[in-house]
C-alpha cells in the first residue's frame, strides 16, 4: 500500500519569512495530493491539491509543487503570518473514475509563525 | 453548520463497553470516509462507503468495528468491547464523487477509553 513520509515534524519560521513542507510517496499509481490545515481542536481542511499530470499549481501564499519522477512533493508557503500556525498534513491518493478514494496522509507538520 | 457533523463529540467509556458515532456528511455526497487520528499522527483510513455499499476496509478495522451507512445518507461506527488502544479522534469525511475529488472532514469524535 502507499506509505507517505512527512518532514520535518516541528518548523518554525519568523512572521513574513517562507516555510516549506515536504513529502515522499511510495505507490507511483498515486495521482492526486491534498495538502490539509489543522488548527488545534478542529477539523482538518483543504487548503491546496495538486493531481500530477501539473507540476505546480498556486494560490495566492500557497504554493506546491510535484516531481513525480522522484514522487516527492512540497507545500510553500510565503509571506509567513500568525495564523498559519497550525499543523500541515500532506496526503496521497490514487483516484479512480466512478468510484472513492482513500487517502494516505503524512504524519503532520507543525507550524509555529512567531512575531 | 451545513458542513460533516459528527456526535458526539466526546465520549468517555469503560474499558469492554460498546460505542457508536454517528456522521452526517453534507447533503448529496454520496461517498462518505472514517479515519481515525491519534495524538501526533496524521488521520488513518479505516472505511468508506459509496452511498450505501462498503467498498473497502481498512486492516486497522478489527472485527471489533463494524460501520454502517443503510440508506446511503448518515454512518454509524460501533466499536464492540473497546480497549485502551481504541482510544483516538474519530473523524468523518464525505466528498461528492462525480469526478470531484474534495473531501471535507467533520470535527470528530474523540474517544478517550478508561
Amino acid at each position: 500500500g502507499e506509505n507517505v513520509e512527512q518532514h520535518p515534524s516541528t518548523l518554525s519560521v519568523q512572521e513574513g519569512d517562507s516555510a516549506v513542507i515536504k513529502c515522499t510517496y511510495s505507490d507511483s499509481a498515486s495521482n492526486y495530493f491534498p495538502w490539509y490545515k489543522q488548527e488545534l481542536g478542529k477539523r482538518p481542511q483543504l487548503i491546496i491539491d495538486i493531481r500530477s499530470n501539473v507540476g505546480e499549481k498556486k494560490d495566492q501564499r500557497i504554493a506546491v509543487t510535484l516531481n513525480k519522477t522522484a514522487k516527492h512533493f512540497s507545500l510553500h508557503i510565503t509571506e509567513t503570518q500568525p495564523e498559519d500556525s497550525a499543523v500541515y498534513f500532506c496526503a496521497a491518493s490514487r483516484l479512480r473514475t466512478g468510484t472513492a478514494s482513500k487517502l494516505t496522509f503524512g504524519t503532520g507538520t507543525r507550524l509555529q509563525v512567531t512575531l | 453548520d451545513t458542513g460533516v457533523s459528527q456526535n458526539p463529540r466526546h465520549k468517555i467509556t469503560k474499558r469492554g463497553q460498546n460505542v457508536t458515532f454517528r456522521c452526517d456528511p453534507i447533503s448529496e455526497h454520496n461517498r462518505l470516509y472514517w479515519y481515525r487520528q491519534t495524538l501526533g499522527q496524521g488521520p488513518e483510513f479505516l472505511t468508506y462507503f459509496q452511498n450505501e455499499a462498503q467498498l473497502e476496509k481498512s486492516r486497522l478495522l478489527s472485527d471489533r468495528f463494524s460501520a454502517e451507512r443503510p440508506k446511503g445518507s448518515f454512518s454509524t461506527l460501533e466499536i464492540q468491547r473497546t480497549e485502551q488502544g481504541d482510544s483516538a479522534m474519530y473523524l468523518c469525511a464525505s466528498s461528492l464523487g462525480q469526478g470531484t475529488t474534495e473531501a471535507f472532514f467533520g470535527q470528530g469524535t474523540r474517544l478517550t477509553v478508561v
